[in-house]
């Protein structure tokens, strides 16, 4: 079964708007963390933004955010006033439990910011 | 620049053919994982190392093997390799996986051809 699910295999967005990246998640551990990725055409894996499960408040890094939905297993990426070096794939992950559980990755979606 | 280095960048080899990536951890970082990245398996999870020990496996075949030495870097090391093991590789690594909140940080990839 997979744990995490990114249904939006591509998003266009215009410049300076702001665009929500959308990830779904499955377990059944109540301790879990989440991660977002960019990976730009150069081909590096970018780290962006966490979220644990026991956070009260939606984790934010400058320009993104996470739309932290415990109950729906949600946890979307907001970013916000989108930029041209925004164009990438972006990677939801998670990761279970405590103790070298390894990242569980989506199969990302490709953002492309249009002028 | 996560502080994460790999080399080489590419590799173009011939099928049959034995070869070693190498991965050095950000300083401070104990633990060193690898992941291959192909176009149909997405991301995946190969081995994690932490202070030289192998911590954790995932759908590493035994043509692949991998090492933390001393010194905290790493080798990845795959043997007669086939057309379909042709992808980027990554290394990554993070301070403490016991925590939930550990953060992996890439490498920027060592990108593999098998002619």
């Amino acid at each position: 079964a997979q744990k995490i699910t990114q249904t939006q295999p591509g998003m266009f967005v215009q410049e300076k708007e702001a665009v929500t990246l959308d990830c779904t998640y499955d377990t059944s551990d109540p301790s879990y963390g989440l991660f977002w990725y960019k990976q730009p055409s150069s081909g590096e894996m970018i780290f962006l933004i966490y979220q644990g499960s026991y956070d009260q408040q939606n984790a934010t890094e400058g320009r993104y955010s996470l739309n932290f939905q415990k109950a729906r297993k949600s946890a979307n990426l907001v970013i916000s006033a989108s930029q041209l070096g925004d164009s990438a794939m972006y990677f939801c992950a998670m990761r279970e439990g405590s103790g070298n559980t390894p990242l569980v990755f989506g199969k990302g979606t490709r953002l492309s910011v249009i002028a | 620049d996560s502080g994460v280095t790999q080399t080489p960048k590419h590799l173009i080899t011939a099928t049959g053919q034995r070869v070693t990536l190498r991965c050095s951890p950000r300083s401070g970082d104990l633990s060193v994982y690898w992941y291959q990245q192909s176009l149909d398996q997405g991301l995946q999870f190969l081995i994690q190392y932490y202070n030289g020990e192998e911590r954790a496996k995932g759908n590493i075949l035994e043509r692949f093997s991998a090492q933390q030495f001393p010194d905290l870097h790493s080798e990845l090391n795959l043997s007669s390799l086939e057309l379909g093991d042709s992808a980027l590789y990554f290394c990554a690594s993070s301070v403490t996986p016991r925590a939930i909140t550990d953060t992996q940080y890439f490498g920027p990839g060592t990108r593999l051809t098998v002619l």
